[in-house]
């Protein structure tokens, strides 16, 4: 398996702007989960999905950030607009289960998507 | 979910072991301790989790005390390769989140 997909790797954009990032997770789990890493803040968990649900999005900062999961294996996280302050490395990660004793709930993490917002 | 609490850096010396501790005081019989490392511009990486039993995989080997207020994570021969951030996580068997915390930083040195 490929692991868990992400692009872009690096995006740098303008305050104002839209930013997209993607994400395809390891084909077959069914939780996917989006962080963000700051140097300030390390890192944290902004929202995670089962079975293309939302589940738990206390940790999406603003009503600037939303994020989708149309199929199993695609979702996405915008940012719109874009601010300086969003600048992060923003990591999607899957697991295969949670809640089950341990057993299935590793977290597989992304590459990551270095956002830079000017 | 418990609190952890980790040294913010360590050394070790290539070819020895390192051995990493953390402290989770507040654990809850429930709760499982895991750990993940970071190495610089890569996502997290699983290395190990455990209950109450000492584990051991290819990567390394997890001692659980027998109060479970405390573990360390032994990378039996460390090389320069292992070095990153290390984080110990420890959360419920039902829950559903990993707070990663701030880690320690181990460096292996040559």
């Amino acid at each position: 398996d490929a692991g868990v997909i992400q692009s872009p790797r690096h995006e740098v954009t303008e305050m104002g702007q839209e930013v997209t990032l993607r994400c395809k997770p390891i084909s077959g789990h069914d939780y996917l989960f989006w962080y963000r890493q700051t140097m300030m803040r390390g890192l944290e968990l902004l929202i995670y999905f089962n079975n293309n649900v939302p589940i738990d999005d206390s940790g999406m900062p603003e009503d600037r950030f939303s994020a989708k999961m149309p199929n199993a294996s695609f979702s996405t996280l915008k940012i719109q607009p874009s601010e300086p302050r969003d600048s992060a490395v923003y990591f999607c990660a899957s697991s295969l289960r949670m809640g089950l004793a341990g057993v299935g709930e590793t977290q597989y993490f992304g590459p990551g998507t270095r956002l830079l917002v000017l | 979910d418990a609190k952890t609490t980790q040294p913010p850096s360590m050394d070790c010396a290539e070819g020895r072991a390192a051995n990493l501790p953390c402290n989770h005081s507040t654990i809850s019989g429930n709760e499982y301790v895991y750990w993940y490392r970071q190495i610089h511009s890569q996502g997290p990486q699983y290395i190990i989790h455990g209950l109450k039993n000492n584990e051991t995989n290819e990567m390394a080997s997890l001692i659980i005390t027998e109060d479970r207020k405390s573990s360390t994570l032994i990378l039996p021969h460390a090389t320069l390769r292992d070095t990153a951030v290390y984080y110990c996580i420890v959360r419920r068997t039902l829950g559903n989140q990993f707070y990663f915390g701030t880690g320690t930083s181990l460096t292996v040195i040559p």
